[in-house]
């Protein structure tokens, strides 16, 4: 079947400090692999997504490559702010057969920047 | 483009009631999913529609039910309340690309007392 996995938080870190959060996924086939971003009291937000292996996502400084080998797809960003504290999380769709229109996510993990 | 929205953004429900959520999705976008997201349980899929079609269920009970219309837009229906179905509903719309990336609206806050 398909499942996520991502690192259990929070993650507490200071501005500026590098962020990586873990992913790991099961796939039956070749899924596509996102990573959403939710802030408090609002819906998810598609942050970024590769569609298939080495395929590198990036949006707003935030960087994932999808690795086959390693079934992973982990989230990086150089210098975190303030301002990306929130809840991350890592998602798969495969987009056909009987997990149409599913995508499958991880339990999220809480990111906390301190000024 | 407008993005996904829901009506209503809270709600407050007893036991027994029961309770219907509205999702309009991005304008031509044919697909809509739903989801149930809970401390306990996360981001549960509960199911998903193109063109006025069920094509995805999630493992809820039959209490939890949808529709889409002509117009792309969607409703889901839960009956019978239970003090456990208090949660976040997301619903998200799909252009329906090879990638099947979902838009998520901001949810409906849903609390039975």
């Amino acid at each position: 079947g398909n499942s996520v996995t991502q690192m259990e938080g929070p993650v507490t870190l200071s501005e500026e400090a590098f962020l990586t959060i873990n992913c790991t996924y099961t796939a039956t086939g070749y899924p596509s692999l996102f990573w959403y971003v939710q802030y408090p009291g609002e819906g998810l937000q598609l942050l970024l997504k590769a569609t298939k292996a080495d395929d590198k996502g990036s949006n707003k400084g935030f960087e994932a490559t999808y690795r086959k080998e390693t079934t992973s797809f982990h989230l990086e960003k150089g210098s975190v702010q303030v301002s990306d504290s929130a809840v991350y999380f890592c998602a798969l769709s495969e987009g056909g057969g009987s997990t149409l229109g599913r995508l499958y996510f991880g339990r999220g993990t809480q990111l906390t920047v301190w000024p | 483009k407008a993005g996904v929205t829901q009506t209503p953004r809270y709600l407050i429900k007893t036991r027994g009631q029961q309770v219907t959520l509205s999702c309009s999705p991005i304008s031509g976008h044919r697909s809509v999913s739903w989801y149930q997201q809970t401390p306990g349980q996360g981001l549960q899929f509960l199911f998903e529609y193109f063109s006025e079609t069920q094509r995805n269920k999630g493992n809820f009970p039959g209490r939890f039910s949808g529709r889409q219309f002509s117009n792309s837009r969607s409703e889901m229906n839960v009956s019978t309340l239970e003090l456990g179905d208090s949660a976040l509903y997301l619903c998200a719309s799909s252009p329906r690309t090879d990638s099947y990336e979902q838009y998520f609206g901001p949810g409906t806050r849903l609390t039975v007392t």
